[in-house]
């Protein structure tokens, strides 16, 4: 069965201070590894799509890492409002939906 | 529209009552998907709809849950008799053609509490 597992489930931060969240994934059939932010009260929002390993994005302090069995999301000089659930999806050939994980609640302190 | 729509936003509702749940896709995305996120829980999924074929139910939890897809657009989430363990947001997204890997883009949500 396809699994998606985030750590650590919180962190938390000196602004500045630069960290990595980890997805790991087993899945069969890998279409495609998904980044989202998740404000309190909001829906996720997108932040990078890896397709295959090796593949980095960056997006402002974020950048995105994947290998076969993991991918990080890399926090370089965080600011407090990058304090965020961020939450790990993978989409497979097995299935329809994108199965995410539990997600990292980072907290940034300024 | 920009982006995808959902309402209401916020719906109380009393054990035992049905409610429906709105989406109004991205306009051109042929892929639709209904998730529920229960206070402090990851992402559950519950149905997917893809074009005009036959949607993927196996998420949903029950058979108080239903949904449809009118026009290959709008979709409605029904819950039937609903319980306090309904309780939850339920996210709608939306995507271009569902099996192609492509980005799924969520709206807002709606906040669901049973009393």
């Amino acid at each position: 069965e396809d699994q998606v597992t985030q750590s650590p489930e919180a962190l938390r931060l000196q602004e500045g201070e630069s960290s990595s969240l980890n997805c790991s994934y087993t899945v069969s059939g890998l279409r495609g590894l998904f980044w989202y932010r998740q404000d309190p009260g909001k829906g996720p929002e997108f932040l990078f799509t890896l397709y295959s390993a090796g593949e980095e994005k960056e997006k402002e302090r974020l950048k995105a890492t994947l290998t076969k069995k993991e991918s990080f999301l890399h926090i370089t000089a965080p600011k407090p409002e990058d304090s965020a659930t961020y939450l790990c999806a993978v989409r497979t050939y097995n299935n329809n939906d994108m199965r995410f994980g539990a997600g990292t609640r980072l907290t940034v302190k300024p | 529209g920009a982006g995808v729509s959902q309402s209401p936003s916020n719906k109380v509702t009393e054990k035992g009552k049905d409610v429906e749940l709105r989406c109004d896709p991205i306009s051109g995305h042929t892929a639709l998907y209904w998730y529920r996120q229960s206070l402090g829980q990851g992402l559950e999924f519950l149905i997917y709809f893809q074009g005009n074929s036959a949607p993927d139910k196996s998420g949903l939890p029950s058979d108080r849950f239903s949904a449809e897809r009118t026009g290959g657009s709008v979709s409605t989430l029904t819950i039937q008799r609903t319980q306090q363990e309904d309780s939850a947001v339920y996210l709608c997204a939306s995507s271009l053609a569902g099996a192609a890997g492509n980005t799924i883009y969520f709206g807002e949500g709606s906040w669901l509490t049973v009393v």
